[in-house]
């Protein structure tokens, strides 16, 4: 399996707060994306990073910022917490523009 | 309209049924293609890459049509432990790696 750590695992937070989660590689991949996952709308794309410090935009990124300070560690941020970001947060690493990528646990964040 | 479009289902078959799911993408300019299986609560898991001449593995065969912009999947003889959450991928037409996935497809095969 890929290395990829997700953490945490499970998280509940209250609606206002700042939560980050961490995304860590030990396969020196170039490429990282979050996605978030809810029932009905399948994995959606928040942001990804084709390198350090270089990060672009997903479907979904309202709310969320990222950040790349180095090759094996992307942060998603979510600087005020809201219950619509309730969800199953998913990392993916890919070793290049036009491959497959291989995933991480996932983290549940609740947000009450 | 979404970049990557799925029928969610589900496909309800009997164990030893064929059944084939496709997968819509927007973009014409996309490079590459993937089929992964999620399992309840887990994460998703790469099936397999879907090629411009067809890609076969085992009792799983996927296949690209560029003209029509669709990507299927097709399992033959189909077990029980095939019930699953079956997810497109598409990469973009840039070299920023962009990946996305469809809504995915539930399979469920009953005995």
């Amino acid at each position: 399996d890929a290395g990829i750590t997700q953490s945490p695992r499970h998280k509940v937070t209250e609606t206002g707060t700042p939560v980050t989660l961490r995304c860590h590689q030990t396969e020196n991949h170039r490429y990282m994306y979050w996605y978030r996952q809810d029932p009905g709308h399948g994995l959606r794309l928040i942001h990804y990073s084709y390198g350090v410090k270089d990060t672009d935009k997903g479907e979904v990124s309202d709310g969320y910022s990222v950040s790349r300070s180095k090759t094996e560690d992307f942060l998603l941020t979510l600087e005020s917490a809201t219950s619509s970001q309730t969800s199953v947060y998913f990392c993916a690493i890919s070793d290049r523009a036009e491959t497959e990528a291989f995933f991480g646990q996932g983290t549940r964040l609740t947000v009450v | 309209r979404k970049e990557v479009e799925q029928d969610p289902g589900p496909f309800n078959v009997p164990e030893g049924a064929t059944v084939a799911f496709n997968c819509t993408y927007s973009n014409s300019a996309s490079q590459s293609f993937f089929w992964y299986r999620q399992d309840c609560r887990k994460e998703p898991k790469l099936l397999m890459s879907v090629y411009s001449s067809g890609n076969e593995d085992g009792r799983f065969t996927a296949q690209l049509n560029r003209a029509s912009q669709y990507i299927s999947l097709l399992i033959r003889d189909s077990k029980l432990s095939d019930s699953a959450t079956y997810l497109c991928a598409v990469h973009g037409s840039s070299n920023t790696g962009k990946l996305i996935f469809g809504q995915g497809t539930t399979l469920q095969v009953k005995p």
